[in-house]
């Protein structure tokens, strides 16, 4: 594997469910990012980890839940979702700190709540 | 705080004619300017990026961009556009100061590119 890989790559879910996105990264960066992209809206910045320290929570409700247990891997837990949240979810992934520390995106779990 | 604004949602050419997509941009501090492009239900991808050095800045597939401080634009240009160019663009900010990046990337609202045969 390469780059960055999410999955489920779709997933369809009911509000009462839990769930889990799964985010892997093998550039050796140190920071991941958790992005929610809605039709006809700009990508917005969910959550951000350096070094496994959320640095950034850009006022996500709580039905989302990050957990970052390595530098490698990115989880965003799912519950008690709404209709509205069906989103195309994207991670990404970055060397803070260098030169060159550009976001490296994954595919994107296509997120649909009924 | 930074902010981009991306003028079209919708950008239309005939294959072989130039591409231009606009992006303009507001930042305290000096900033770091992307152009990630979105093909259909992959991720993004990254043509290019300024970060104070040359402020024409050539990126992958025949792209170049722009960066003109006196009128905060930074527009993404191809000389012929070609059918695989067909995706959605966006403009990112990031803030940037002494040479430490905060790591935030501010999007715009996106282009959609159509190219006609």
């Amino acid at each position: 594997e390469t780059g960055v890989t999410q999955t489920p790559r779709h997933l369809v879910m009911g509000m009462t469910n839990k769930k889990s996105l799964k985010c892997e990264q093998h550039l050796g960066h140190n920071a991941m990012y958790w992005y929610k992209q809605s039709a006809k809206k700009p990508l917005e910045l969910m959550f951000v980890y350096n070094f496994k320290e959320q640095t950034e929570n850009n006022s996500v409700p709580s039905r989302f839940s990050p957990e970052c247990p390595n530098s490698s891997h990115l989880f965003l837990h799912l519950h008690t979702l709404q209709p509205e949240d069906s989103a195309l979810y994207l991670c990404a992934s970055s060397q803070e700190g260098a030169e060159r520390d550009e976001q490296y995106f994954g595919p994107g779990t296509r997120l649909t709540v009924t | 705080a930074q902010s981009v604004t991306q003028l079209g949602s919708h950008v239309s050419v005939s294959e072989g004619a130039l591409v231009l997509l606009r992006c303009n941009y507001s930042s305290s501090v000096p900033p770091y300017l992307f152009w990630y492009v979105q093909y259909p239900n992959q991720g993004l991808q990254l043509l290019l990026k300024y970060t104070s050095a040359a402020t024409l800045v050539k990126g992958i597939n025949g792209f170049e961009a722009e960066f003109k401080k006196s009128e905060t634009s930074f527009h993404l240009t191809k000389p012929s556009a070609h059918m695989s160019d067909a995706a959605e663009y966006f403009c990112a900010v990031s803030a940037h100061a002494g040479g430490t990046s905060y790591g935030k990337l501010t999007f715009g609202q996106g282009t959609i590119l159509t190219v006609h045969p």
